[in-house]
């Protein structure tokens, strides 16, 4: 069973709208979570990354939370733009490094 | 800084052929990884090295596939023979060791017909 999953698999949302994408993990012990966007064709680029202590991190439009007690998370798309449409993968490193990917969030921004 | 370097970006090979995928860390990154993605299974780890050394390669699907990295600025992934399963997109990330920024090259796709 993925120790990362994701929510919803895709979603489409209008240009200028808000969306929050899910990330709930079992991933032990816990060290880092991140929020990763992966435009098609391209590499996985880093978003926020945030540790045990930190409940948000915000990178422009782009705001991630973290509830280490529950194991949740969640990636917060503001005013989204054509160019939000990628996919959204969040990834739990444990205390020894190993990563855990989710399988991602398919966004699809429509004019 | 040019990030991480992968090449060639694409690569369309015949099964049986040798296929052997190439990469540039980030100067003063100690540590490199190879990943696969598929649609079916994602971003899969297949082994990572440390100052040149690999550390876990239990992710390497079989003996058809070997990585090097015979110096901290250049690695490779080879397969040998290619089959059509290997097809895929295959990623080289490179990290400074205790550092959280992953950064990861913009891929290899590989299809093996």
């Amino acid at each position: 069973k993925n120790q990362v999953e994701q929510s919803p698999q895709s979603l489409i949302i209008l240009e200028g709208k808000n969306c929050t994408l899910q990330c709930n993990y079992t991933v032990s012990p816990f060290s880092n979570l991140r929020w990763y966007k992966q435009d098609t064709g391209r590499g996985p680029v880093s978003l926020t990354i945030m540790t045990f202590s930190e409940n948000t991190k915000s990178n422009g439009r782009y705001t991630a939370t973290l509830d280490a007690d529950t194991k949740q998370s969640s990636l917060h798309i503001t005013a989204s733009q054509l160019s939000d449409s990628a996919s959204y993968i969040c990834v739990v490193s444990s205390s020894w490094g190993k990563l855990q990917f989710g399988a991602g969030t398919q966004v699809v921004v429509t004019p | 800084d040019a990030g991480v370097i992968q090449s060639p970006r694409h690569e369309v090979t015949e099964m049986g052929q040798e296929v052997t995928l190439r990469c540039k860390p980030i100067s003063g990154h100690n540590s490199l990884f190879w990943y696969r993605q598929t649609m079916m299974r994602g971003l899969e780890l297949l082994i990572y090295f440390n100052n040149n050394v690999p550390i876990d390669d239990s992710g390497m699907p079989e003996d058809r596939f070997s990585a090097k990295m015979p110096n901290a600025s250049f690695s490779t992934l080879k397969i040998q023979p290619s089959e059509p399963r290997d097809s895929a997109v295959y990623f080289c990330a490179s990290n400074n060791q205790g550092g959280y920024g992953y950064t990861f090259g913009s891929g290899t796709r590989l299809t093996v017909v």
